[in-house]
């Protein structure tokens, strides 16, 4: 039972254009998300996060969207850049719980 | 700051065997959680342990266990390996009291290979 979904396994996007991940879920209880970034042969990095109680939340060039009502959200990347390449992962958790679950991750790939 | 430190990085073992993975947190974090990442399924909560104590637990068989010492390093161990336990083990470290996503620290991981 995939509790949170990223049904993109893969992204292409042009340099200095706008990158849009999207990620659903299907857990009521969960009100605390979270993005990670992945580099082969590297852990996950925090790029950004967001509680249920917003709907955007932004971070440099990175923002995140949150539609509780329809259990989606999306990382905005603007513009995009050739380091943006790796792979993205949404997460998700009830909000003070180390137990993270995770999505299956989309692979960007930005184009220069 | 040193990170989180997973040992060993690489290796493989054959079926049946067992094995063990090493995680040193980063100075002063109590909680190690441990993440299973295969190709398809993303990453996968094993458990988490806290001052010592299991206090989470995914929907892993028994073969999959861990442990946490004093000084919050923190053990797992595969026991009966299958080749569907090849697999980047992630360790994440965090203070361990109602972390936010940028207090949780990831290893890099190791990346254990079963024949």
């Amino acid at each position: 039972d995939q509790q949170v979904k990223q049904n993109s396994p893969s992204l292409s996007v042009q340099e200095g254009r706008i990158s849009i991940l999207n990620c659903d879920y299907t857990n009521s209880m969960f009100d605390y998300f979270l993005w990670y970034k992945k580099y082969p042969a590297e852990g996950p990095t925090f790029l950004i996060s967001i509680s249920s109680i917003k709907d955007k939340n932004e971070d440099g060039r990175f923002t995140v969207f949150l539609n509780k009502s329809a259990k989606h959200l999306s990382l905005h990347i603007v513009p995009s850049q050739p380091g943006d390449s790796a792979v993205y992962f949404c997460a998700a958790t009830a909000f003070g719980n180390e137990k993270l679950t995770f999505g299956t991750g989309t692979r960007l790939t930005i184009i220069p | 700051k040193a990170g989180v430190t997973q040992t060993p990085r690489y290796l493989i073992k054959t079926r049946g065997q067992q094995v063990t993975l090493s995680c040193s947190p980063i100075s002063g974090h109590r909680s190690v959680s441990w993440y299973q990442q295969t190709p398809g399924q993303g990453l996968q909560f094993l458990f988490e342990y806290f001052s010592e104590t299991q206090r989470n637990k995914g929907n892993f068989p028994g073969r999959f266990s861990g442990r946490q010492f004093s000084n919050s390093r923190s053990e797992m161990n595969v026991s009966t390996l299958e080749l569907g336990d090849s697999a980047l083990y992630l360790c994440a470290s965090s203070p361990g009291q109602g972390s936010f996503g940028n207090t949780i620290y990831f290893g890099e991981g190791s990346w254990l290979t079963v024949v």
